[in-house]
């Protein structure tokens, strides 16, 4: 167990349907960060969290949002779903960032979401 | 755009045998760069690399980093079929931590 849950561990909805993933980082990590892993893509950046806020964005559709609560757990929310948001999605934390050296901890990945749009 | 290249993609051994693992990078700023091993879930660490030449070691895996040539290795001896998985290579950029991911090299070691 790396100390990051994520839930639900597999999730098959229709087209054009919402979801919602969820992740609790590691006990002290700040940091949340969201992935999007599929065959073809790799593992690709979508959001960093850090202490309810935002931090980065990277290639996240307009779909899709998420948000950090007080609790610092994190939801990564999924609309009007297509055949191709089918992925493996995690969630993955980290310690302080904007701290020098704080790069140097890496990330600590949870289980992931399996998600599938048929 | 900042960018991480693995190679092979993919790579068939046999027990026994010795493999190294490439990675190379182009990134406007240059943090860190990390190994992670991912079998059939979550990645798992392996390594963190920071300064030029200077090998890290963890059993039979091995990695060292070039920051002039902008590349890393990953070693493997006497591989065993416990270490079929991807192997991902990652860049830290700057301190936001956006790791930015390569596609990852499939090792299948055959008994």
């Amino acid at each position: 167990d790396s100390g990051v849950t994520q839930t639900p561990k597999h999730l098959i909805t229709a087209t054009g349907q919402r979801v919602t993933l969820r992740c609790s980082p590691r006990s002290g990590d700040l940091s949340v960060y969201w992935y999007q892993q599929s065959l073809d893509q790799g593992l690709q950046f979508l959001i960093q969290y850090y202490n309810g806020e935002e931090r980065a964005k990277g290639n996240i559709l307009e779909r899709f949002s998420a948000q950090q609560f007080p609790d610092l757990h994190s939801e990564l929310n999924l609309s009007s779903l297509e055949l191709g948001d089918s992925a493996l999605y995690f969630c993955a934390s980290s310690l302080l960032t904007d701290h020098p050296g704080a790069a140097d901890y890496g990330y600590t990945f949870g289980s992931g979401t399996r998600l599938t749009v048929v | 755009e900042d960018k991480v290249v693995q190679s092979p993609l993919s790579l068939v051994v046999h027990e026994g045998d010795t493999v190294t693992l490439n990675c190379s990078y182009e990134v406007t700023n240059f943090r860190s760069l990390l190994w992670y091993k991912q079998e059939k879930k979550a990645p798992t660490f392996l390594f963190m690399l920071t300064s030029s030449g200077i090998e890290k070691k963890s059993g039979r895996l091995s990695s060292i980093l070039d920051k002039k040539e902008l590349f890393s290795i990953l070693n493997i001896t006497a591989t065993q079929t416990g270490d079929s998985a991807i192997y991902l290579c990652a860049v830290c950029p700057n301190y936001g931590q956006n790791f930015v991911f390569g596609p990852g090299t499939r090792l299948s070691v055959l008994p």
